[in-house]
């Protein structure tokens, strides 16, 4: 079982649809939590880190559930601009800090 | 102006060749890492210098070896090029002061396109 796991679509919404994604982890020591995006052909680029609290970001939403060791991204209004794949990123220390990707969530937006 | 650099973008060279892929920021940042995308676009990280001392060496073959000749600059080089290293590499950086902290943003290089043929 991979550490981070997301499901990796592709989703495919229309315009103005609303869109979320989820991301599990296995390792409870996991340290802080990131959400990238990659266009194709594209490096990863990112869109927002994400808090015990949750925290908004216009369109863009991330949640953060400890207990059940997922984070969620909700992406309101989806624009042709949001088709990417959204990579779910977790940090866990080892001595230092590790980025672990998952494998991303492809997502493209129809008109 | 470019903050996070990488050539070449494209390498194409047949098995058993030798390669480097070169690495520059011009962020200050302290920390650089080497990360490989393979086919299935899972992203994993191979290495990580912080101020030109290793500091993340992943269970990568021996035939790819690291160097950083100062904090602004983190080149690879691959011997013996074999079919499985065909990938994207990516460089990225970090601020890193003391090995950074767990939210510390990375910023990721255009990537190098490596196919071996």
């Amino acid at each position: 079982r991979k550490e981070v796991e997301q499901d990796p679509g592709p989703f495919n919404v229309p315009e103005g649809a609303t869109v979320a994604f989820n991301c599990t982890y296995s390792n409870s020591a996991s340290q802080s939590f990131f959400w990238y995006r990659q266009d194709c052909r594209k490096e990863p680029k990112l869109l927002m880190s994400v808090y015990s609290s949750g925290n908004e970001d216009g369109r863009f939403t991330a949640q953060l559930n400890r207990a059940s060791q997922y984070i969620s991204l909700l992406i309101r209004d989806s624009k042709l601009s949001d088709s990417a794949t959204y990579l779910c990123v977790v940090v866990r220390a080892s001595g230092t800090y590790k980025y672990i990707f998952g494998t991303g969530t492809r997502l493209k937006v129809l008109a | 102006d470019t903050a996070v650099s990488q050539t070449p973008k494209y390498l194409v060279t047949q098995m058993g060749n030798d390669k480097s892929i070169k690495c520059e920021q011009n962020l200050g940042h302290d920390t650089m890492y080497w990360y490989k995308q393979d086919s299935k676009k899972f992203l994993k990280i191979m290495f990580s210098y912080n101020n030109k001392e290793l500091i993340i060496n992943e269970t990568v073959p021996n035939r790819f070896s690291p160097k950083s000749p100062d904090k602004a600059h983190l080149n690879l080089h691959i011997n013996s090029l074999e079919l499985g290293d065909s990938a994207v590499y990516f460089c990225a950086s970090s601020l890193g002061g003391s090995w950074g902290g767990p939210r510390e943003t990375q910023y990721f290089g255009p990537g190098t396109r490596l196919l071996v043929l």
